[in-house]
């Protein structure tokens, strides 16, 4: 069956980067998109952006240009996501999901990350 | 970018009711080859969101039936038929016509 199984929390201070993985299996990793998705404590579920494995194109919600930079490890079928510049407004639950183009059908358990000094 | 609006908590309702969730867009979600990528997911507490509809009116794999999706065009409702004390949590109405995707601000179902 798809699983997506994410890192560990992170707590980093503020002004530092973190870096968080997500390995995919039970399907085809090149085959879908992996999408990241960002919800802050107690609130709604925002789009960061999405990478294909294939060929490593990625796309981004222009909010998070220069926040957040998607890679890929196609030999371990893992998706990474690096946030720089931290501040605390970057705190927040960090998900990997499966991309089908146009919604998000597998989700990773989530990454907790809190910024404080 | 496109914005999802969906009330903050729904009516509540008793174990074995209906419940209805709407999401209104603020375009019209029909992408240029037709279909319409309007999505349903369900945040139980504690957990991930875990997709129940996608485009429009397809339950994914291993959704009850008692769990619908109806709408068209910038007007879309969830429907749950027989609330089960698991249909708890927060419903997220999620567009995937539009760059940047968007997710609604989440309903939350509550049992009288």
């Amino acid at each position: 069956q798809v699983k997506l199984l994410q890192s560990g929390a992170a707590l980093v201070k503020p002004g530092a980067s973190v870096k968080m993985s997500c390995k995919a299996s039970g399907y085809t990793f090149t085959d879908y998109w992996v999408s990241w998705v960002k919800q802050s404590h107690g609130k709604s579920l925002e789009w960061i952006g999405e990478i294909y494995p294939n060929s490593g194109a990625t796309n981004f919600n222009e909010k998070f240009k220069g926040k957040a930079t998607l890679t890929v490890d196609k030999s371990t079928s893992t998706a990474y996501m690096e946030l720089s510049r931290l501040t605390s407004e970057d705190s927040a639950i960090y998900y990997c999901t499966r991309d089908t183009s146009y919604y998000f059908d597998y989700w990773g358990q989530g990454v907790m990350v809190t910024v404080s000094s | 970018d496109v914005v999802l609006t969906q009330t903050l908590v729904a009516q509540p309702v008793r174990l074995g009711d209906q419940a209805s969730i709407s999401c209104r867009s603020s375009q019209s979600l029909v992408h240029s080859d037709g279909h319409t990528y309007l999505e349903w997911y369900l945040q139980k507490p504690g957990q991930s969101p875990q997709l129940l509809i996608y485009e429009v009116s397809n339950r994914f794999s291993g959704v009850p039936d008692r769990f619908s999706g109806s709408g068209s065009g910038s007007d879309f409702t969830l429907k749950i038929s027989r609330v089960e004390p698991e249909d708890l949590g927060v419903y997220y109405c999620f567009e995937g016509t539009h760059d940047p995707f968007t997710f609604g601000s989440g309903t939350k179902l509550e049992i009288k």
